[in-house]
């Protein structure tokens, strides 16, 4: 089955911490994927990365970065977390571009910044 | 550019028929998705289409028509557990797996 794992369900952080949000999947998929997601405002791409070490900006970028040093693993780091970025994050996964190839989920991560 | 419209909110009343519809703009097309979101939890895969036509997967069925940038969800014999976000996306042509989502269709269903 199909298996997209964040590390952190529900978090509380305060203004000015660094957040490592973390996503696993077991799918060996090339394609890895953060969004945010706000009410009234659906689903934002902030950063999406294709291979290993390779990663590109989405929409959104603007307070984030992200890390991915191995092929399973693609991290959110919010450098200096501010109210407005609090959110619920996506992580998604998906194989490489092709017709029908769809994205998986996460059961996402529910940030609170205070 | 790229832009996806959906009606923000639909209530319908189970055991009933509902259509909730997506209309797109894309440059380029590699297809459309459909997902399901039940509060709390992440979007779950409902359908692809691709070619014009209706697509029928059990109580749920999809259609597309890509000269009109349209596409509809058709969700039969509704139940409660129906009642549910629910996002049409489709790729962004020529950037590897990035979809964009509309804001999502908030469907209740009533008894």
């Amino acid at each position: 089955d199909v298996k997209v794992t964040q590390s952190s369900r529900y978090l509380v952080k305060r203004t000015g911490e660094k957040v490592f949000l973390e996503c696993v999947q077991d799918m060996d998929h090339e394609n890895m994927f953060w969004y945010r997601q706000d009410p009234g405002l659906g689903l934002r791409l902030i950063y999406f990365s294709y291979d290993v070490k390779m990663k590109e900006k989405g929409d959104i970028p603007e307070g984030y970065s992200v890390s991915r040093e191995k092929k399973e693993r693609f991290s959110l780091i919010l450098e200096s977390a501010s109210t407005n970025q609090t959110s619920m994050y996506l992580c998604a996964s998906s194989p490489p571009t092709g017709p029908g190839n769809t994205i998986y989920f996460g059961e996402g991560s529910w940030l609170t910044v205070v | 550019g790229q832009n996806i419209d959906q009606p923000t909110e639909m209530t319908a009343t189970e055991g009933a028929i509902v259509q909730i519809n997506c209309t797109y703009q894309t440059s380029g097309f590699n297809g459309l998705f459909w997902y399901q979101q039940h509060a709390g939890e992440a979007p779950t895969f409902l359908s692809y289409n691709v070619l014009d036509g209706l697509e029928e997967k059990g109580r749920f069925s999809s259609f597309l028509s890509r000269s009109k940038g349209y596409s509809y969800l058709l969700l039969k014999e509704l139940q409660m557990k129906d009642s549910a976000s629910y996002l049409c996306a489709v790729p962004i042509y020529n950037q590897g797996g990035k979809l964009i989502f509309g804001q999502g269709t908030e469907l209740s269903v009533k008894p």
